[in-house]
C-alpha cells in the first residue's frame, strides 16, 4: 500500500542547513510535497516537485527527488529559529484524489 | 482574500453524540478534502469533494460523511461518536480534483470527545 516515512526529529544550530529525508512506497506518484506545521495551526505548503524532476530549488529550500530509491529530501538553507516546526512529506497517490503524509518531522532550531 | 475558514476552532463533545464541522474553500477552489489529524501524526484522508461530488473516501467507518455545496463550501458530520475521534480535523481547498499543486490548509477545527 502506499506508505511515506520520515525520521521524526532534527536538531541543528540556526545559520546551519537543515536535510529533512523521507522515503515512499508508491512507484507512480506524480507530485510530491512539503508542508510545514506550527504549533496550533493547519499545514502550510512550502514547495512541490512533479515526478519528472530531480530538483527544484525556492529561495532558502531545496527539494531533491531520487525516483530510483524513492527518497525526497528538504534541505533548508540557513536555518532560522522561525524554521522551528513540524515538517511533513507527502505524496499525490495512483488515485489522484488524495495526498498521503508521512508523520511529520519535528524540526528544533537551536540558537 | 480570505483563507480556508473553518467553524468552530474548537469543540468537545460526548461519547454518542453527533458533530457537524464547516468549511469554506478560498474563492474560485473547487475542491475539498477532509483530513483527521490524530496528535503526534500526520494528516489521513478522510474525503474529497470537487463540483458537489463525492470523488474519493478514505478508510473510515461509515459514522463519517461530507456533503459539498453549491457555493463549494463544505461540512463533515460524524455520528456517534467515539473517543477515539478526537483529533484536530482539516480542510483542504485546492483548484482542481486532484489537488496537483497542493492544497491550502484551514487552521482546523479540534474536536475533543469524552
Amino acid at each position: 500500500g502506499e506508505d511515506v516515512e520520515q525520521s521524526l526529529f532534527l536538531s541543528v544550530r540556526e545559520g546551519d542547513s537543515s536535510v529533512i529525508n523521507c522515503t515512499y512506497t508508491d512507484s507512480s506518484s506524480t507530485y510530491l510535497y512539503w508542508y510545514k506545521q506550527e504549533p496550533g495551526a493547519g499545514l502550510q505548503l512550502l514547495t512541490y516537485i512533479f515526478s519528472n524532476m530531480d530538483m527544484k530549488q525556492d529561495q532558502r529550500l531545496t527539494v531533491l527527488l531520487n525516483k530510483k530509491d524513492k527518497h525526497l529530501s528538504l534541505r533548508i538553507a540557513d536555518t532560522q529559529t522561525g524554521d522551528s516546526a513540524i515538517y511533513f512529506c507527502a505524496e499525490r497517490g495512483t488515485g489522484g484524489f488524495k495526498t498521503i503524509f508521512g508523520a511529520g518531522t519535528r524540526l528544533f532550531v537551536k540558537a | 482574500d480570505a483563507g480556508v475558514t473553518q467553524s468552530p476552532t474548537h469543540l468537545i463533545k460526548t461519547r454518542g453524540q453527533q458533530v457537524t464541522l464547516r468549511c469554506s474553500p478560498i474563492s474560485g477552489h473547487k475542491s475539498v478534502s477532509w483530513y483527521q489529524q490524530v496528535l503526534g501524526q500526520g494528516p489521513q484522508f478522510i474525503f474529497q469533494y470537487y463540483e458537489k461530488e463525492e470523488r474519493g473516501r478514505g478508510n473510515f467507518p461509515d459514522r463519517f460523511s461530507a456533503r459539498q455545496f453549491p457555493n463549494y463550501s463544505s461540512e463533515l458530520n460524524v455520528n456517534a461518536l467515539l473517543l477515539g475521534d478526537s483529533a484536530l480535523y482539516l480542510c483542504a481547498s485546492s483548484l482542481g480534483v486532484g489537488g496537483g499543486d497542493g492544497y491550502t490548509f484551514g487552521s482546523g477545527t479540534r474536536l475533543t470527545v469524552v
